[in-house]
Protein backbone atom coordinates (compact mmCIF):
# COMPACT_ATOMS: atom_id res chain seq x y z
CA UNK A 1 0.00 0.00 0.00
CA UNK A 2 1.35 3.41 -0.98
CA UNK A 3 2.04 5.71 1.95
CA UNK A 4 0.19 8.70 0.54
CA UNK A 5 -2.43 8.38 -2.17
CA UNK A 6 -3.79 11.25 -4.20
CA UNK A 7 -5.94 11.41 -7.31
CA UNK A 8 -3.77 13.00 -10.03
CA UNK A 9 -6.71 14.68 -11.77
CA UNK A 10 -6.80 16.90 -13.71
CA UNK A 11 -9.59 18.69 -11.90
CA UNK A 12 -11.26 21.58 -13.75
CA UNK A 13 -13.61 23.97 -11.97
CA UNK A 14 -15.07 27.37 -12.90
CA UNK A 15 -13.67 30.51 -11.31
CA UNK A 16 -15.32 31.28 -7.99
CA UNK A 17 -16.18 27.68 -7.19
CA UNK A 18 -15.11 25.85 -4.04
CA UNK A 19 -12.36 23.33 -4.71
CA UNK A 20 -11.94 20.18 -2.65
CA UNK A 21 -8.65 18.27 -2.88
CA UNK A 22 -8.14 15.03 -0.97
CA UNK A 23 -5.54 12.49 0.04
CA UNK A 24 -5.40 9.34 2.10
CA UNK A 25 -2.42 8.00 3.99
CA UNK A 26 -1.60 4.60 5.36
CA UNK A 27 0.58 5.07 8.45
CA UNK A 28 -1.31 6.07 11.57
CA UNK A 29 1.97 7.28 13.12
CA UNK A 30 2.12 10.28 10.78
CA UNK A 31 1.44 13.44 12.75
CA UNK A 32 2.26 16.37 10.48
CA UNK A 33 0.35 17.05 7.31
CA UNK A 34 1.11 19.56 4.64
CA UNK A 35 -0.17 20.90 1.36
CA UNK A 36 2.28 22.16 -1.22
CA UNK A 37 1.48 24.03 -4.41
CA UNK A 38 3.66 23.53 -7.46
CA UNK A 39 3.50 25.71 -10.53
CA UNK A 40 4.91 24.45 -13.79
CA UNK A 41 8.73 24.34 -13.80
CA UNK A 42 8.90 25.48 -10.18
CA UNK A 43 9.66 23.77 -6.90
CA UNK A 44 6.91 22.90 -4.42
CA UNK A 45 5.82 25.81 -2.22
CA UNK A 46 4.36 25.20 1.22
CA UNK A 47 0.75 26.34 1.47
CA UNK A 48 -0.55 24.94 4.73
CA UNK A 49 0.54 22.59 7.47
CA UNK A 50 -1.41 21.03 10.31
CA UNK A 51 -0.63 18.85 13.25
CA UNK A 52 -2.92 15.94 14.07
CA UNK A 53 -6.67 16.10 13.49
CA UNK A 54 -8.67 19.23 12.94
CA UNK A 55 -9.02 22.23 10.68
CA UNK A 56 -6.73 25.11 9.90
CA UNK A 57 -7.79 28.14 7.91
CA UNK A 58 -5.63 30.68 6.10
CA UNK A 59 -7.46 33.13 3.91
CA UNK A 60 -9.27 31.24 1.16
CA UNK A 61 -7.58 27.97 2.12
CA UNK A 62 -8.71 25.44 4.72
CA UNK A 63 -6.77 22.30 5.54
CA UNK A 64 -8.55 19.45 7.27
CA UNK A 65 -7.19 16.26 8.78
CA UNK A 66 -9.26 13.31 9.93
CA UNK A 67 -6.88 10.87 11.60
CA UNK A 68 -9.61 8.32 12.29
CA UNK A 69 -10.08 7.79 8.57
CA UNK A 70 -6.52 8.84 7.56
CA UNK A 71 -7.97 11.48 5.26
CA UNK A 72 -6.49 14.87 4.40
CA UNK A 73 -8.37 17.63 2.61
CA UNK A 74 -7.65 21.08 1.23
CA UNK A 75 -10.52 23.43 0.42
CA UNK A 76 -10.09 26.53 -1.71
CA UNK A 77 -12.87 29.09 -1.57
CA UNK A 78 -13.57 31.65 -4.29
CA UNK A 79 -11.09 29.92 -6.59
CA UNK A 80 -9.06 32.10 -8.95
CA UNK A 81 -7.29 31.32 -12.23
CA UNK A 82 -4.00 31.94 -10.38
CA UNK A 83 -4.83 28.92 -8.20
CA UNK A 84 -4.26 26.70 -11.23
CA UNK A 85 -1.33 24.49 -10.25
CA UNK A 86 -0.51 21.02 -8.98
CA UNK A 87 -1.35 20.52 -5.32
CA UNK A 88 0.72 18.01 -3.39
CA UNK A 89 -0.36 16.60 -0.08
CA UNK A 90 2.42 15.43 2.19
CA UNK A 91 2.99 13.89 5.55
CA UNK A 92 6.07 13.72 7.67
CA UNK A 93 7.42 10.86 9.70
CA UNK A 94 9.26 11.15 12.99
CA UNK A 95 12.59 11.42 11.17
CA UNK A 96 11.51 14.60 9.36
CA UNK A 97 11.28 12.83 6.02
CA UNK A 98 8.46 14.31 3.99
CA UNK A 99 6.46 11.87 1.92
CA UNK A 100 4.47 13.34 -0.95
CA UNK A 101 1.37 12.27 -2.76
CA UNK A 102 1.47 12.23 -6.52
CA UNK A 103 -0.21 15.64 -6.78
CA UNK A 104 -3.53 16.77 -8.23
CA UNK A 105 -3.49 19.08 -11.25
CA UNK A 106 -6.05 21.81 -10.79
CA UNK A 107 -7.37 24.08 -13.55
CA UNK A 108 -9.52 27.06 -12.66
CA UNK A 109 -11.49 28.11 -15.72
CA UNK A 110 -12.04 31.89 -16.10
CA UNK B 1 12.20 36.33 1.11
CA UNK B 2 15.30 34.10 1.18
CA UNK B 3 15.40 31.44 -1.50
CA UNK B 4 17.05 28.13 -2.17
CA UNK B 5 19.02 28.51 -5.39
CA UNK B 6 19.77 25.61 -7.70
CA UNK B 7 22.12 25.47 -10.68
CA UNK B 8 22.01 24.68 -13.48
CA UNK B 9 18.32 24.94 -14.28
CA UNK B 10 18.72 22.37 -17.04
CA UNK B 11 21.49 19.84 -17.57
CA UNK B 12 21.78 17.54 -20.56
CA UNK B 13 24.28 14.72 -20.32
CA UNK B 14 25.13 11.48 -22.04
CA UNK B 15 24.56 8.14 -20.39
CA UNK B 16 27.53 7.11 -18.29
CA UNK B 17 28.72 10.66 -17.64
CA UNK B 18 29.05 12.21 -14.20
CA UNK B 19 26.89 15.17 -13.24
CA UNK B 20 26.98 17.50 -10.27
CA UNK B 21 23.89 19.42 -9.29
CA UNK B 22 24.38 22.42 -7.05
CA UNK B 23 22.26 24.04 -4.40
CA UNK B 24 22.80 27.13 -2.30
CA UNK B 25 20.69 26.73 0.84
CA UNK B 26 19.08 29.53 2.79
CA UNK B 27 21.84 30.88 5.00
CA UNK B 28 20.61 29.92 8.48
CA UNK B 29 19.23 26.53 7.46
CA UNK B 30 20.84 23.42 8.88
CA UNK B 31 19.06 20.49 7.25
CA UNK B 32 19.39 19.74 3.56
CA UNK B 33 17.51 17.39 1.30
CA UNK B 34 17.43 16.18 -2.27
CA UNK B 35 14.20 15.11 -3.87
CA UNK B 36 13.54 13.82 -7.36
CA UNK B 37 10.47 14.09 -9.58
CA UNK B 38 10.30 12.00 -12.71
CA UNK B 39 7.99 13.56 -15.29
CA UNK B 40 4.39 12.86 -14.32
CA UNK B 41 5.38 11.09 -11.13
CA UNK B 42 5.45 12.04 -7.46
CA UNK B 43 8.17 13.97 -5.69
CA UNK B 44 10.42 11.30 -4.17
CA UNK B 45 12.80 11.61 -1.26
CA UNK B 46 16.43 10.83 -2.05
CA UNK B 47 18.55 11.88 0.90
CA UNK B 48 18.76 14.10 3.95
CA UNK B 49 21.95 15.70 5.22
CA UNK B 50 22.73 17.31 8.55
CA UNK B 51 25.94 18.24 10.31
CA UNK B 52 28.02 17.22 7.30
CA UNK B 53 26.71 13.71 7.08
CA UNK B 54 23.84 11.78 5.57
CA UNK B 55 21.06 11.29 8.10
CA UNK B 56 18.75 9.21 5.92
CA UNK B 57 18.64 7.95 2.35
CA UNK B 58 16.09 6.16 0.23
CA UNK B 59 16.45 3.03 -1.87
CA UNK B 60 16.88 5.25 -4.92
CA UNK B 61 20.05 6.74 -3.44
CA UNK B 62 22.42 3.94 -4.38
CA UNK B 63 26.21 3.92 -4.76
CA UNK B 64 25.98 6.04 -7.89
CA UNK B 65 24.77 8.99 -5.83
CA UNK B 66 26.69 11.09 -3.34
CA UNK B 67 26.17 14.38 -1.55
CA UNK B 68 28.52 16.81 0.06
CA UNK B 69 28.83 20.36 1.28
CA UNK B 70 32.43 21.06 0.31
CA UNK B 71 32.74 24.73 1.15
CA UNK B 72 30.08 25.30 3.78
CA UNK B 73 27.75 26.98 1.31
CA UNK B 74 27.03 24.82 -1.74
CA UNK B 75 25.24 21.53 -1.21
CA UNK B 76 25.85 19.19 -4.12
CA UNK B 77 24.36 16.00 -5.50
CA UNK B 78 26.68 13.94 -7.68
CA UNK B 79 25.60 11.13 -9.96
CA UNK B 80 28.69 9.19 -10.98
CA UNK B 81 27.51 7.33 -14.04
CA UNK B 82 24.16 8.57 -15.24
CA UNK B 83 21.50 6.25 -16.60
CA UNK B 84 18.55 7.07 -18.81
CA UNK B 85 16.21 6.55 -15.87
CA UNK B 86 17.98 9.28 -13.91
CA UNK B 87 16.25 11.85 -16.15
CA UNK B 88 14.08 13.87 -13.78
CA UNK B 89 13.70 17.16 -11.96
CA UNK B 90 15.96 17.25 -8.93
CA UNK B 91 14.89 19.52 -6.12
CA UNK B 92 17.03 20.70 -3.27
CA UNK B 93 15.18 21.58 -0.08
CA UNK B 94 16.38 23.09 3.15
CA UNK B 95 15.01 23.35 6.64
CA UNK B 96 15.98 25.66 9.46
CA UNK B 97 15.35 22.94 12.02
CA UNK B 98 15.86 21.31 14.36
CA UNK B 99 13.00 18.90 14.54
CA UNK B 100 9.87 18.99 12.47
CA UNK B 101 8.97 21.36 9.70
CA UNK B 102 5.88 22.32 11.68
CA UNK B 103 7.55 25.48 12.86
CA UNK B 104 10.07 25.90 10.06
CA UNK B 105 8.72 24.86 6.68
CA UNK B 106 10.79 22.97 4.15
CA UNK B 107 11.87 25.40 1.41
CA UNK B 108 12.38 24.06 -2.09
CA UNK B 109 14.51 25.38 -4.88
CA UNK B 110 13.14 25.55 -8.42
CA UNK B 111 14.93 22.40 -9.42
CA UNK B 112 17.42 21.20 -12.00
CA UNK B 113 15.98 19.37 -14.95
CA UNK B 114 18.38 16.53 -15.78
CA UNK B 115 18.09 14.93 -19.18
CA UNK B 116 20.19 11.84 -19.84
CA UNK B 117 20.49 10.86 -23.50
Amino acid sequence: QKEVEQDPGPLSVPEGAIVSLNCTYSNSAFQYFMWYRQYSRKGPELLMYTYSSGNKEDGRFTAQVDKSSKYISLFIRDSQPSDSATYLCATMNRDDKIIFGKGTRLHILP
Amino acid sequence: EPEVTQTPSHQVTQMGQEVILRCVPISNHLYFYWYRQILGQKVEFLVSFYNNEISEKSEIFDDQFSVERPDGSNFTLKIRSTKLEDSAMYFCATLRGPGSSYNSPLHFGNGTRLTVT
